[in-house]
């Protein structure tokens, strides 16, 4: 699976959109962009994934360049809850080992009134 | 529907002791995973299973074993507890992807593990 590169850390304040990017340079053509994110001593939850198309649901956004080098995910409206680690992970779509999840360091994102 | 649940919430073992997590879910999965998850650190694969009465190792599967004889459980047992085995263990589970599905994993709530 390819490698991600994420910042350590960012803050967005409540209300406003947050823009939480990902660089993936090596990830190869069957290989999708899969966000989780990681409350306090939660389990880590599930947000988006893609392939090329940009995508959005009823949590986020995910915006994937086109040359697929890089993704960026967009909570529209973020609130102190949205405050978590957000890992950004690159793999191929199947179950079983191959389908092992990468988690890297993630993002802390800090979200402050 | 609870999803993905994990039993005991805590749990204090000294070294040398044995015990067993339990993962279920209800969501009719094929695939479930053991993850554990050290202070600072990402995830870390333990032993997965891809249907009932099928395991295999993961990346870091020494210490543990794993048993899946109902579909919609998935224990994974400690023989001789050690302090490194220290963690927080998350629980997993994934329809096989195929067609409209995807392997979009689920996670319980997680098992905090102290050995003394």
């Amino acid at each position: 699976d390819a490698k991600t590169t994420q910042p350590t850390s960012m803050d967005c304040a409540e209300g406003r959109a947050a823009n939480l990017p990902c660089n993936h340079s090596t990830i190869s053509g069957n290989e999708y962009v899969y966000w989780y994110r990681q409350i306090h001593s939660q389990g880590p939850q599930y947000i988006i994934h893609g392939l090329k198309n940009n995508e959005t649901n009823e949590m986020a956004s995910l915006i994937i360049t086109e040359d697929r080098k890089s993704s960026t995910l967009i909570l529209p409206h973020a609130t102190l809850r949205d405050t978590a680690v957000y890992y950004c992970i690159v793999r191929v779509q199947y179950g079983g080992s191959q389908g092992n999840l990468i988690f890297g360091k993630g993002t802390k994102l800090s979200v402050k009134p | 529907n609870a999803g993905v649940t994990q039993t005991p919430k805590f749990r204090v073992l000294k070294t040398g002791q044995s015990m067993t997590l339990l993962c279920a879910q209800d969501m009719n999965h094929e695939y479930m995973y053991w993850y554990r998850q050290d202070p600072g650190m990402g995830l870390r694969l333990i032993h997965y299973s891809v249907g009932e009465g099928t395991t295999a190792k993961g990346e870091v599967p020494d210490g543990y074993n794993v048993s899946r004889l109902k579909k919609q459980n998935f224990l994974l047992g400690l023989e001789s507890a050690a302090p490194s085995q220290t963690s927080v263990y998350f629980c997993a589970s994934s329809f096989p992807s195929g067609g409209a599905k995807t392997d979009t994993q689920y996670f319980g709530p997680g098992t905090r593990l102290t050995v003394l």
